[in-house]
């Protein structure tokens, strides 16, 4: 159980174009779902929280304008990089927590997205 | 601010070794550490803590949480190969927060 999954795995894209994400729990609901972003050798970042039906919270630094995220429905949530430049590269990470108390609930990870943009 | 700190940051072992990750934190409201695998691509989950000297066991994998002194401890005995992955420790801390505070990891390398 509790299946995450993320696509694409890898985009390779000019500069320039936007470039979109899916994240989808396949085998429950998630009313919250986490997107990170990990530089080589770095650990995880996170960039936003997600909850359905509402406007994503995004940490400090991270520019709501160029990572547009949309959770419409509690099995998915998108990422949006929009006008994506080569300081964009990373791997994106999303994650998905299911209902019930926030204390024993884990989050689990799709298997990420590589984006290169030249 | 959350702070998570892993030691070491990277560890080379032979196959048939046991292994001690270590990871130390300094947040506010804590309310569970999680324990992660990281092999080529994302994390996959290995571990909940929440209450001190409980021990969780999964096969050669065991980890165990001291809420006084603020850290908690990864083993894995008798490594193999496969074991070799980066293991990321993470706090969920704060009064109705669902984030998680990552640390850096720890890359562990198992050699035949």
């Amino acid at each position: 159980g509790a299946v995450v999954s993320q696509h694409p795995s890898w985009v390779i894209c000019k500069s320039g174009t936007s470039v979109k994400i899916e994240c989808r729990s396949l085998d429950f609901q998630a009313t919250t779902m986490f997107w990170y972003r990990q530089f080589p050798k770095q650990s995880l970042m996170l960039m936003a929280t997600s909850n359905e039906g509402s406007k994503a919270t995004y940490e400090q630094g991270v520019e709501k304008d160029k990572f547009l995220i949309n959770h419409a429905s509690l099995t998915l949530s998108t990422l949006t990089v929009t006008s994506a430049h080569p300081e964009d590269s990373s791997f994106y990470i999303c994650s998905a927590m299911g209902q019930g108390s926030y204390s024993n609930q884990p989050q689990h990870f799709g298997d990420g997205t590589r984006l290169s943009i030249l | 601010e959350d702070k998570v700190v892993q030691s070491p940051l990277s560890l080379v072992v032979h196959e048939g070794d046991t292994v001690t990750l270590n990871c130390s934190y300094e947040v506010t409201n804590f309310r569970s550490l999680l324990w992660y695998k990281q092999e080529k691509k994302a994390p996959t989950f290995l571990f909940m803590l929440t209450s001190s000297g409980i021990e969780k066991k999964s096969g050669r994998l065991s980890s165990i949480l001291d809420k006084k002194e603020l850290f908690s401890i990864l083993n894995i005995t008798a490594t193999q190969t496969g074991d070799s992955a980066i293991y990321l420790c993470a706090v969920r801390a704060g009064a109705g927060s669902y984030q998680l505070t990552f640390g850096k990891g720890t890359k562990l390398s198992v050699i035949p």
